[in-house]
């Protein structure tokens, strides 16, 4: 079954030091792989995708994601957190059932907050 | 920039009413989705269309109805409200086939079934 697993419900990380928010998939093929936000009574926001190429994937807001095909990981990662960053983070991999219609299978979400 | 708009941030409705969640996009997208959110549970998919007057089921389309006349709207419903349909609900829109297309999500409406 294709699936999503984001391991921690929350992060919480001092301003200034890094930031790992992590993603497993499982999915026949080769995965295309997403990461959004959602602010506080807010929709989600795309900040950035991996579908081939380089496994370290930039995106919006300083964030990166490195893709690890072994591990079936997509961490989500940024080198230096701000306060503002406090929000709810999904993860998601395409559905390779859906035929092509670009469904997409979300993770529970994962609560950042960051402290100053 | 694609902009998805949803026609109530907050709504509050009587178990038995009819509900009507509007999407509106104005990207020319083909696809259009309805989600649910509930804590713990992420983003649960409940329909979505590929084209107008066409429709999938998701994941959770049990008590809903969606309606697609026209490409740049999507409308969800709720036939008869219950309480266990209070949730925040998301509408999304992406290009249609191949690449890896994001989708983009409007900002929500938080239902509240009394």
């Amino acid at each position: 079954a294709q699936s999503v697993a984001q391991p921690e419900d929350q992060v919480n990380v001092a301003e200034g030091n890094p930031l790992t928010v992590k993603c497993t998939y499982s999915v026949s093929g080769n995965p295309y792989l997403f990461w959004y936000v959602q602010y506080p009574n807010r929709g989600l926001q795309f900040l950035l995708k991996y579908i081939t190429g380089d496994n370290l994937v930039k995106g919006s807001y300083g964030f990166e994601a490195e893709f690890n095909k072994s591990q079936t990981s997509f961490h989500l990662k940024k080198p230096s957190a701000l306060v503002s960053d406090s929000a709810l983070y999904f993860c998601a991999v395409r559905d390779r059932r859906a035929g092509g219609y670009n469904k997409l299978i979300f993770g529970a979400g994962t609560r950042l907050a960051v402290h100053p | 920039d694609v902009k998805v708009t949803q026609s109530s941030r907050y709504l509050v409705k009587r178990t038995g009413e009819k509900v009507f969640l509007e999407c509106v996009q104005d990207m020319d997208h083909e696809n259009m989705f309805w989600y649910r959110q509930d804590p713990g549970l992420g983003l649960r998919l409940i329909y979505f269309s590929y084209d107008v007057k066409m429709k999938e089921k998701g994941d959770i389309p049990e008590g809903y109805s969606v309606s697609r006349e026209k490409k740049e709207r999507f409308s969800l419903i709720l036939e008869s409200a219950s309480t266990n349909q209070t949730s925040m609900y998301l509408c999304a829109s992406s290009l249609r086939i191949g690449g890896a297309y994001e989708q983009y999500f409007g900002p929500g409406t938080r239902l509240t079934v009394t």
